[in-house]
Order: C-alpha cells, then sequence, then structure tokens
C-alpha cells in the first residue's frame, strides 16, 4: 500500500527563518512526487514536483525539496520564511498508474 | 483556458437531501478524480475516471456516485446527504500518466 507520512500537522517559524516541512513517502518503485500549497479558502497549487530527473527540484516562491531514495524523503524547504509563505501545505505520491496518494498536511505559520 | 471549474462554491443541504457538484475541465484530460478534504486528514480519494464511460472508486466512496458522459465533465452526486458528508470537495484532473494533477478551487458542503 502506498502512504504519505508529513510529520508536523503544525509548523511555527519566524520571519526570515528557514523553513523545513517533512515528507516520507512509502513505495515499492521510484515514484513522482509532489508538494502543494493551499492558502486559506483556496483550492491547490503545485509548488514543485520530481519526476526522475534532478534529485533537486526547486519551484515556485523560492521553494526546493530534495529527493532522497535512501531515505524515502521528500522534505520541502525554504531559505528564508515570508510572511505569505503562511499556508497549508500537501505532500503527495504517484506511484505508478494515475492515482495521486496525499499526506495529511502540515500547516505552516510565519511569525512577525 | 479556464482549467478546472466547479460549481457551487459553497452548498447548504439538510440531511436526506440529494445534490449534484458540477466539474469541468477544458484541457481534454482524460484522468478526472474527486476528493473530500477534512482537517487532519489530509484528501482522501472518493471516485475517479480514466475516460468518457470509465469510473472506478477510491479510497471512500460509500454515499457517492459519479458518471463521466464526456471528456469534459465529471459530476458527483450525493444520493442522500448525511452530516458526515460535511466537507470541501475538490475535482482534479490530469492526463493519463501525467505527472502532476490540477485542481478546482472546491465545494464546501455543509449538511445540516
Amino acid at each position: 500500500a502506498q502512504s504519505v507520512t508529513q510529520l508536523g500537522s503544525h509548523v511555527s517559524v519566524s520571519e526570515g527563518a528557514l523553513v523545513l516541512l517533512r515528507c516520507n513517502y512509502s513505495s515499492s518503485v521510484p515514484p513522482y512526487l509532489f508538494w502543494y500549497v493551499q492558502y486559506p479558502n483556496q483550492g491547490l497549487q503545485l509548488l514543485l514536483k520530481y519526476t526522475s530527473a534532478a534529485t533537486l527540484v526547486k519551484g515556485i516562491n523560492g521553494f526546493e525539496a530534495e529527493f532522497k531514495k535512501s531515505e524515502t524523503s521528500f522534505h520541502l524547504t525554504k531559505p528564508s520564511a515570508h510572511m505569505s509563505d503562511a499556508a497549508e501545505y500537501f505532500c503527495a505520491v504517484r506511484p505508478t498508474g494515475n492515482q495521486f496518494y496525499f499526506g495529511t498536511g502540515t500547516s505552516l505559520t510565519v511569525i512577525p | 483556458n479556464a482549467g478546472v471549474t466547479q460549481t457551487p462554491k459553497f452548498q447548504v443541504l439538510k440531511t436526506g437531501q440529494s445534490m449534484t457538484l458540477q466539474c469541468a475541465q477544458d484541457m481534454n484530460h482524460e484522468y478526472m478524480s474527486w476528493y473530500r478534504q477534512d482537517p487532519g486528514m489530509g484528501l482522501r480519494l472518493i471516485h475517479y475516471s480514466v475516460g468518457a464511460g470509465i469510473t472506478d472508486q477510491g479510497e471512500v466512496p460509500n454515499g457517492y456516485n459519479v458518471s463521466r458522459s464526456t471528456t469534459e465533465d465529471f459530476p458527483l452526486r450525493l444520493l442522500s446527504a448525511a452530516p458526515s458528508q460535511t466537507s470541501v470537495y475538490f475535482c482534479a484532473s490530469s492526463p493519463l500518466g501525467g505527472s502532476e494533477q490540477f485542481f478546482g478551487p472546491g465545494t464546501r458542503l455543509t449538511v445540516l
């Protein structure tokens, strides 16, 4: 069975501090991996995706994520948090076929 | 391109009522899916379709029906609404084997 684990349902960081949101997955084959962001009362927007090319993936708004096969991880980082980064973040995996599997989400709060 | 559109944005139902949530996409995507989002549970797949005339169940299909008569439309029907179906519903689409899903803005449903 496929699964995605996001450690920490709530993360708080100070403005300007490093953002680290953790995601681990279980998959029997190298998957496609995604991070989506959801701002309040909005739909999901793709931040970045890993599709078996470079293991360090850069996305929008200064976010990046690194695929580590040995750790089955795909953690999301941003060097310096901005107030506008406050949102819900979802990690997702697409092992094979068309189905996506989502983590339970991490709510990011940025403290001024 | 309008992308993925959903109507209505908000809906309040009484227990036992039926209704249809509409979803349409103009990207000619074969794959379409419905998710529900509940606090602390992430996105859970309700039903999906890989093309016109083909639908299948996801993780939480009970109480919901779908049909896919055209590539563009994928309505979700609640036959007899229950308070447990209070949630935010998202429709998504992607090309078959595509590397990302595109999400609609969501429908917030409350069942009293």
